[in-house]
């Protein structure tokens, strides 16, 4: 079985920027979620979709954005690039999100100038 | 505000030895705890998990126990190899959800 994979694993952006990350969960797992991981601060929760729905959101401004779409494919979005969004983000998926292990991508490393 | 927390940076441990990471938490309303092992480059894997109905969990050479008075869980690493060189990330989640929070992590070193 395949695992999650993320789409472009390497970004380089400049602030004021906008940029869309791709995520393709294990066939057959219906949750995503989305991970900020930055030096020292281990993963940030940003954003939970199930069936198309997001279920739960992490305190992130609204610059984050994130959608699921029917194949259970998910993007999250970042407008307006800022020097701190410089980070590796992570999504992860699982058949349903509670009480299931998540599954992460390799991530993509987004760096900001 | 950081509801899990692993004070504990890094660990350094001879090869055969135990290895012992902590963890604790500040939500009580948590009852699903994992730890995961991140590779550099690499997403983090799942290692093992624990429900709070349970205060032991075992699979191969790791071992999580769970404390829940003391909202403190420890993962136990016996022997260690120099492939479990790592950083190891505990998580917690509550009933409905749906995300997991994360410490910051933990980096341990085998030496041969």
């Amino acid at each position: 079985k395949a695992g999650v994979t993320q789409t472009p694993r390497y970004l380089i952006k400049t602030r004021g920027q906008q940029v869309t990350l791709s995520c393709s969960p294990i066939s057959g797992h219906r949750s995503v979620s989305w991970y900020q991981q930055t030096p020292g601060q281990g993963l940030q929760f940003l954003f939970e979709y199930f069936s198309e729905t997001q279920r739960n959101k992490g305190n992130f401004p609204g610059r984050f954005s994130g959608r699921q779409f029917s194949n259970s494919r998910s993007e999250m979005n970042v407008s307006t690039l800022e020097l701190g969004d410089s980070a590796l983000y992570l999504c992860a998926s699982s058949f349903e999100g509670f009480g299931n292990e998540q599954y992460f991508g390799p991530g993509t490393r987004l760096t900001v100038t | 505000d950081q509801q899990v927390k692993q004070n504990s940076p890094s660990l350094s441990v001879q090869e055969g030895r135990i290895s012992i990471l902590n963890c604790d938490y500040t939500n009580s309303m948590f009852d699903y705890f994992l730890w995961y092992k991140k590779y550099p480059a690499e997403g983090p894997t799942f290692l093992i998990s624990i429900s709070s109905i349970k205060d032991k969990n075992e699979d191969g050479r790791f071992t999580v126990f769970l404390n829940k008075s003391a909202k403190h869980l420890s993962l136990h690493i016996v022997p260690s190899q120099p492939g479990d060189s790592a950083v190891y990330f505990c998580a917690a989640s509550a009933i409905n959800d749906y995300k997991l929070s994360f410490g910051a992590g933990t980096t341990v070193t085998v030496r041969a």
